[in-house]
């Protein structure tokens, strides 16, 4: 079993819509959950983190982590073709500053017009 | 703030050589990790050091080492190139204490012939 498991896609939405990525995890004692976007041939971009249970907003993003179901997932509202990318699920045994981050395969994310 | 930076950009070696990567991290973070992207393992978490000190080591074999300087700027070794050794290099910059955020440069891409 992978340590962090993703959909790999492609996840195809219509420009407008909720776009939901999932993740699972598997080590119970994860403290720190992170997604990054990765455009084709670029480096992953950090959008959002999160490291309490719950939902947290930013713009039209939203992160929602249950560490009981050791699941972690990403909303994106009013989906854009410019947000058509792989989006990496990243997951930290550590918190506080110890940086160690294993991540997911990635989920394509196509939006379409 | 300037970005996380990474030299060379492209590389290319002959199996057996050595490579030196560089990377300076955003200024004032102090913590510089590296990790490996390649198409069939995805993002591999290599090490990571804090104030000059390796604090977390990934699975990879003793041909991989680094460094970081008393700038935090960081450099990666490879020793004896193999031709899997052929991948994207990331570096990724935090502060270190307290925060777990990650800020990926834009990676070195390495071709092993």
């Amino acid at each position: 079993q992978k340590e962090v498991e993703q959909n790999s896609g492609p996840l195809s939405v219509p420009e407008g819509a909720i776009a939901s990525l999932n993740c699972t995890y598997s080590d119970r004692g994860s403290q720190s959950f992170f997604w990054y976007r990765q455009y084709s041939g670029k480096s992953p971009e950090l959008i959002m983190f999160i490291y309490s249970n719950g939902d947290k907003e930013d713009g039209r993003f939203t992160a929602q982590l249950n560490k009981a179901s050791q699941y972690v997932s990403l909303l994106i509202r009013d989906s854009q073709p410019s947000d058509s990318a792989t989006y990496l699920c990243a997951v930290s045994p550590f918190s506080g500053g110890y940086n160690k981050l294993i991540f997911g395969a990635g989920t394509r994310l196509a939006v379409h017009p | 703030k300037a970005g996380v930076t990474q030299t060379p950009r492209y590389l290319i070696k002959t199996r057996g050589q050595q490579v030196t990567l560089s990377c300076s991290p955003i200024s004032g973070h102090r913590s510089v990790s590296w990790y490996q992207q390649t198409p069939g393992q995805g993002l591999q978490f290599l090490f990571e050091y804090f104030s000059e000190t390796q604090r977390n080591k990934g699975n990879f074999p003793g041909r991989f080492s680094g460094r970081q300087f008393s700038n935090s700027r960081s450099e990666m070794n490879v020793s004896t190139l193999e031709l899997g050794d052929s991948a994207l290099y990331l570096c990724a910059s935090s502060e270190g204490q307290g925060s777990s955020e990650q800020y990926f440069g834009p990676g070195t891409r390495l071709t092993v012939t």
